[in-house]
């Protein structure tokens, strides 16, 4: 695709309801990435995949949060149980392959009541 | 754990001046460091990419530097004018994580 996607924008959910975000990457873009950015805080690496493959989870906040990537395209991040904690825009990014320029999402904002 | 610090947080310079941003980490043993700009309610856009071998970066009035044995990094604008009001964000890549800085606010009065 012409950048990356990222659905929903905007997503409102009631405390404990899991929820999942999804990633589409630029095609051809082998490593994909995901950040949080929670109001007033700055940018938290969460996970990044190098096709499938994630070498590294330990920037996962809990064991609440997963991810996911299939077909070394579309990614999805999912919460378990939310926590009013978990509020916070989520950001996907790419890049042609690990240690290149990183090419942003426009985010999902996720709410949690 | 990798520390990543900014310096200003904020900076207000009138049109047509140039400017010197601050980005240091704590730990040299990094892949690359990239500067990124975001404006409101946008995401992020890549500026400039340093690779831990590279010394600088040039894109058009930008220039990045980098001095991995101190742990520093500059971001310089030339010129600089009213769009490029937005914050600047540095990040390093450690590998298998990513660390970004809090980022300096930049306001360009025209």
């Amino acid at each position: 695709g012409a950048g990356v996607s990222q659905s929903p924008s905007n997503k409102v959910t009631e405390k404990g309801k899991d929820v999942e975000l999804r990633c589409d990457p630029i095609s051809g873009h082998t490593a994909l990435y995901w950040y949080r950015q929670s109001l007033g805080q700055g940018l938290e690496f969460l996970i990044y995949f190098q096709g499938n493959s994630a070498p590294d989870k330990s920037g996962l906040p809990s064991d609440r949060f997963s991810a996911e990537r299939t077909g070394g395209s579309v990614s999805t991040l999912t919460i378990q149980r939310t926590q009013q904690e978990d509020s916070a825009v989520y950001l996907c990014a790419s890049s042609s392959t690990q240690g290149q320029r990183q090419f942003f999402g426009p985010g999902t904002r996720l709410t949690v009541l | 754990k990798q520390e990543v610090t900014q310096i200003p947080a904020a900076l207000s310079v009138p049109e047509g001046e140039n400017l010197v941003l601050n980005c240091s980490f704590t730990d040299s043993a990094i892949y690359n460091l990239q500067w990124f700009r975001q404006d409101p309610g946008k995401g992020l856009t890549s500026l400039l990419l340093i690779q831990s071998s590279q010394r600088e970066q040039t894109s058009g009035r930008l220039n990045a530097s980098l001095d991995k044995s101190s742990g520093r990094s500059t971001l310089y604008i030339a010129a600089s004018q009213p769009g490029d009001s937005a914050t600047y964000l540095c990040a390093v890549d450690t590998g298998n994580q990513f660390y970004f800085g809090t980022g300096t606010s930049l306001t360009v009065i025209p």
